[in-house]
């Protein structure tokens, strides 16, 4: 059963433009989003988080949004930029004792310069 | 302040061998996670480790099993190995198991193990 699923493959996007990946979850017992950045032959790297009781988080150039009655979570990346070109995984997370992260399968941006 | 570091980079053995992978936390947190990501999946979580009790596991048999000692470094050891525990391990630390700060994890770079 995959509770947090990203159905976007790969996406690919002119430098400049807005990149928008998306999430999707079916547990409504998550109450923190998280999304991280993936280079090959890196470990994740933070991106931003969500708390369930947000609908917005801003840093820069990344914005979160959460749709907490739909189960929905995107990520907006704008301008993008040919460095943001990797594998975005979302991940989700409940209070339930043991921190552990939900991950969707990824999504593959290509930003093009 | 040093990351999460993990060793080795690349390992490669065969089936039914043992194997251990290391992890040093990055300095302050005490907790450890330990995930596997199969190619084209995401990480899976094995289980996690605070204060070196084991705090959660996922759906992994017990031939994977863990330790974390007094400085919060840690071991995943993986017994019997077969053919689908060829993956990415990755090893994330954080600095507590509730509160904001703490649910966010810092990844290392992780181990490729390859199963012949």
């Amino acid at each position: 059963d995959q509770q947090v699923k990203q159905n976007s493959p790969s996406l690919s996007v002119q430098e400049g433009r807005i990149s928008i990946l998306n999430c999707d979850y079916t547990n409504s017992m998550f109450d923190y989003f998280l999304w991280y950045k993936k280079y090959p032959a890196e470990g994740p790297t933070f991106l931003i988080s969500i708390s369930s009781i947000k609908d917005k988080n801003e840093d820069g150039r990344f914005t979160v949004f959460l749709n907490k009655s739909a189960k929905h979570l995107s990520l907006h990346i704008v301008p993008s930029q040919p460095g943001d070109s990797a594998v975005y995984f979302c991940a989700a997370n409940h209070q339930s004792g043991t921190y552990k992260y939900i991950f969707g399968t990824g999504t593959r941006l290509k930003v093009l310069a | 302040e040093t990351g999460v570091t993990q060793s080795p980079t690349h390992l490669i053995k065969t089936r039914g061998q043992q194997v251990t992978l290391r992890c040093s936390s990055q300095s302050g947190h005490n907790t450890v996670s330990w995930y596997q990501q199969a190619l084209g999946q995401g990480p899976q979580f094995i289980f996690q480790y605070y204060r070196e009790e084991e705090n959660g596991r996922g759906n992994f048999p017990p031939r994977f099993s863990g330790l974390q000692f007094p400085n919060y470094s840690s071991e995943l050891n993986v017994n019997a190995l077969e053919l689908d525990d060829s993956a990415l391990y990755l090893c994330a630390s954080s600095s507590g198991t509730s509160g904001g700060a703490g649910r966010q994890q810092f990844f290392g770079p992780g181990t490729r193990l390859t199963v012949l």
